[in-house]
């Protein structure tokens, strides 16, 4: 009955090795987002698509990249990773541009361990 | 910017009580979204309930209603009749209608319900 799924959920990679996280809806929804939540934090925004058009948040590291081939998937590109960036990653979609009558659905997020 | 404040890192009540859970924010618009948004240990984030700013009526669902104070900023949660499937971290999230499909989160509080 999922309908954002992320995979994989649990991912463990090495300082600097690059790692792909994807996320893929069944709701055809026009707008997908990337989020990235730390223990005990608020998630906090990446970038989203709009259709094919990429947003990206102005403090957003470089080392962030996202990729969405089609309306179904969407993929997040860490280039070098570092012990930072080890969080829970949430990917949710929207259908338009998220609104009262159309709020985020999440997946169950892909937990990323830097060693 | 806009901001949101959820003052409680924890709570706990005792199945079948009713709790409150408190969210500020801070913005300067007349018109926006806000949503109160739970997830469950190791489980996908999911909508418990949304307000349009400009509806003066309190949003019900079910045994989840919250105490919209828009003079105050205000947006609580009360959940009555506590179940132990409520137990979760809970999330105040604001958002502006038409501004980057952005949902701001607060912190979160954690949930706990006691048998």
């Amino acid at each position: 009955d999922a309908m954002v799924i992320q995979n994989p959920r649990y991912q463990v990679t090495q300082f600097g090795k690059p790692v792909t996280l994807s996320c893929s809806q069944t709701l055809n929804h026009n707008v997908m987002y990337w989020y990235q939540q730390k223990s005990s934090q608020a998630p906090k925004l990446l970038f989203h698509y709009y259709d094919k058009d990429f947003n990206n948040e102005a403090d957003t590291p470089d080392n962030f990249q996202s990729r969405r081939p089609n309306t179904s998937f969407c993929f997040l590109d860490i280039r070098s990773p570092g012990l930072g960036d080890t969080a829970m990653y949430l990917c949710a979609t929207s259908r338009q541009g998220g609104s009262y009558n159309s709020p985020l659905h999440f997946g169950n997020g892909t937990r990323l361990t830097v060693t | 910017a806009q901001t949101v404040t959820q003052s409680q890192p924890e709570m706990s009540v005792q199945e079948a009580e009713t709790v409150t859970l408190s969210c500020t924010y801070d913005t300067s618009e007349n018109n926006y979204y806000l949503f109160w948004y739970k997830q469950p240990p190791s489980r996908q984030m999911i909508l418990v309930i949304r307000q349009e700013a400009y509806k003066q009526q309190n949003a019900t669902e079910n045994r989840f209603s919250v105490n919209f104070q828009k003079a105050a900023k205000s947006f609580s949660l009360k959940i009555s009749d506590s179940q132990l499937g409520d137990t979760a971290m809970y999330f105040c999230a604001f958002m502006k209608p038409r501004y980057g499909n952005k949902l701001v989160f607060g912190a979160g509080t954690i949930l706990r319900v006691k048998s």
